[in-house]
């Protein structure tokens, strides 16, 4: 079965921390993708990263960098110096080809927040 | 270029009435999907569309019928609602799926509440 576990339901930081958020797939394909989406107060989803299976180089985007690990199937995300701008849900998401559509597959979500 | 677009953004119902939810994008997308989010449970998928005038059933598609006449339109409909229907409704489209290597956008939600 497919399935992403995000344990962290809640995280609370003051400003400037570092902040690391954990997701854990599973999966029997050898062919996937991981997402990252964050979803501010405002309640739109916004796409943040998409890794493939291949490539498990370190992604870094300013003070957002992901850590992508199939040794111990985990995608972990981490915001460095933190913002209060970076308060809202993070969700992980695995997608694979299941019945011939791209399915996405989310965790519960890992709320954030940063405290001025 | 708009994106993924929802209307309305609120409704409020009574058991029983019917309403009909409406995504659009304007990306060109083949695919779209509607999902439902609830508390500590992440996104499922209730339906989606492989493109104009065919859809499937997701993961929860119990009590929601959908169609897609227009490739830019996506509708979700509730026959019946019931108080297990309020949820936050989200539409999504990716240009293709055949491998699982394109990337969903989602609209701005929409918040259903039934009373």
């Amino acid at each position: 079965a497919q399935k992403v576990t995000q344990a962290q339901t809640e995280i609370s930081v003051v400003e400037k921390e570092d902040v690391t958020l954990d997701c854990v797939y599973e999966t029997r394909d050898t062919t996937y993708y991981l997402f990252w989406y964050k979803q501010p107060p405002s309640g739109e989803l916004v796409f943040l990263i998409r890794r493939n299976s291949f490539d498990e180089q370190n992604e870094i985007s300013g003070r957002y960098s992901w850590n992508f690990q199939k040794s111990t199937s985990s995608f972990n995300f981490t915001i460095t110096a933190s913002q209060v701008v970076d308060s809202a849900v993070y969700f992980c998401a695995l997608s694979a080809i299941s019945g011939g559509y791209n399915k996405l597959i989310f965790g519960a979500g890992t709320r954030l927040a940063v405290h001025p | 270029n708009a994106g993924v677009t929802q209307t309305p953004k609120f409704r409020v119902l009574k058991t029983g009435q019917s309403m009909t939810l409406l995504c659009a994008q304007d990306m060109n997308h083949e695919y779209m999907y509607w999902y439902r989010q609830d508390p500590g449970m992440g996104l499922r998928l209730i339906h989606y569309s492989v493109g104009e005038g065919t859809t499937a059933k997701g993961e929860v598609p119990d009590g929601y019928n959908v169609s897609r006449l227009k490739k830019q339109n996506f509708l979700l409909g509730l026959e019946s609602a019931a108080p297990s229907q309020t949820s936050v409704y989200f539409c999504a489209s990716s240009l293709i799926a055949r491998t699982s290597t394109d990337t969903q956008y989602f609209g701005p939600g929409t918040r259903l509440t039934v009373l």
